[in-house]
């Protein structure tokens, strides 16, 4: 079975702290994502990248950045976390053109 | 970009009834997903079909990719399939997934 594994279920931070997501997959797979979710907006892409040490904008990157140097591992970085990135923070990875599958999701209160 | 619509928005159903639930999009894609969220946020596979028609036991779900929609057909409801069910679709390779709203399911004993 395909594991993506996110390496914290809650977390809370503070307003201007510097915030590490981790995301780790054991398939191989070439392509990882960073998606948000927030009631009433529904997921939302932030990053994804297609190899090693390349990424691409999703739909709402501002306030974020992304790291991809080993295949298996992509992290979401806020550098400077604000209230408004309290959220649901979702990670996937698939092969090209194929199925992605999800982390069980870290949820992130910036107090 | 490609617009993902579901319906409906929400459902309330008795156990042992049959639901279907559908998604339509704005443009062609070559990934369409559908997934089941279940209670603590995590995001389960139901079916990779950009095209065609598929089937697992209890759900079935099929794609028309010329007519730009697909449906989810979920038979003899059980408590447990309780939950919001999303629609997501790309329209490339290495392109993340657009989501629809969701549709939010709840089986009443």
């Amino acid at each position: 079975d395909v594991k993506v594994t996110q390496s914290s279920r809650y977390l809370v931070k503070r307003t201007g702290e510097k915030v590490f997501l981790e995301c780790v997959q054991d398939m191989d797979h070439e392509n990882m994502f960073w998606y948000r979710q927030d009631p009433g907006l529904g997921l939302r892409l932030i990053y994804f990248s297609y190899d090693v040490k390349m990424k691409e904008k999703g739909d709402i990157p501002e306030g974020y950045s992304v790291s991809r140097e080993k295949k298996e591992r992509f992290s979401l970085i806020l550098e400077s976390a604000s209230t408004n990135q309290t959220s649901m923070y979702l990670c996937a990875s698939s092969l090209v053109g194929s199925t992605q599958y999800f982390g069980a999701g870290t949820r992130l209160s910036v107090l | 970009g490609i617009q993902v619509e579901q319906s409906p928005p929400d459902l309330i159903l008795q156990e042992g009834a049959n639901s279907t639930l559908r998604c339509n999009f704005s443009d062609s894609v070559n990934n369409l997903q559908w997934f089941h969220q279940n209670p603590w946020g995590q995001l389960i596979n139901l079916f990779y079909i950009p095209s065609g028609t598929k089937q697992n036991g209890r759900l079935s779900a099929t794609t028309v990719a010329t007519e730009r929609y697909s449906l989810l057909y979920i038979s003899s409801s059980q408590t447990t399939d309780s939950g919001v069910y999303f629609c997501a679709v790309s329209g490339g390779g290495a392109d993340g997934l657009t989501f629809g709203k969701g549709t939010h399911l709840i089986i009443q004993p």
